[in-house]
């Protein structure tokens, strides 16, 4: 069966902190894709990366960062010199093949002035 | 280029009766998903379509249904509406499906309240 847990509930961080955001999964599958997903308060789902399982090398766009390890099962993601316009709602999810894209509960994020 | 469209965008329902929410996907999208996200529980996932045929199916009861019309469009019925119905219902479209690599792309949403 397929997870995607996100133990960080909600996050408050002063702009300019760094900020991580932990996701671990689960699944039996050796091929599978991972996601981040950002929904500000319009409730839009915005796409922000996508990670196979091949592909172990992190990547860094801008301020935003990721760390795919598949030994400890984890895609974590880091918002460098954090923003106020980086508060939203953060989902991490998974899909493998054919299937459904099942998503994390989400971290709340709220970068304050 | 419009991205996904979700209509209406509120909703107010009472106990007992029918809903239909309505999603356009993107232009070339053959894949629409729904998901239920009601307050504290995340994003649920409801009904998968493309080209028309249902993929697959969430943990839902069979008063959630839905259909995929030949433009791709498509529509989320929810009968006998129950109060822990009122959610934030969303839309995504996709392109088709080649294993799983697609990105989703959301629309706003549809937010049933059920009184």
């Amino acid at each position: 069966a397929q997870k995607v847990t996100q133990a960080q509930t909600e996050i408050s961080v002063v702009e300019k902190e760094d900020v991580t955001l932990d996701c671990v999964y689960e699944t039996r599958d050796t091929t599978y894709y991972l996601f981040w997903y950002k929904q500000p308060p319009s409730g839009e789902l915005v796409f922000l990366i996508r990670r196979n399982s091949f592909d172990e090398q992190n990547e860094i766009s801008g301020r935003y960062s990721w760390n795919f390890q598949k030994s400890t099962s984890s895609f974590n993601f880091t918002i460098t010199a954090s923003q106020v316009v980086d508060s939203a709602v953060y989902f991490c999810a998974l899909r493998n093949g054919y299937n459904k894209l099942i998503f994390g509960a989400g971290t709340r994020l709220a970068v304050h002035p | 280029e419009a991205g996904v469209t979700q209509s209406p965008t509120h909703l107010i329902k009472t106990r007992g009766q029918q809903v239909t929410l309505r999603c356009s996907p993107i232009s070339g999208h053959t894949s629409v998903y729904w998901y239920q996200q009601a307050l504290g529980l995340g994003l649920q996932f409801l009904l998968w379509y493309d080209e028309g045929e249902e993929r697959n199916r969430g943990n839902f009861p069979p008063r959630f249904s839905g259909r995929q019309f030949p433009n791709y469009s498509s529509e989320l019925n929810v009968n006998a509406l129950e109060l822990e119905d009122s959610a934030l219902y969303l839309c995504a479209s996709s392109s088709r499906g080649t294993g799983g690599r697609e990105k989703l792309f959301f629309g706003s949403g549809t937010q049933l309240s059920v009184l």
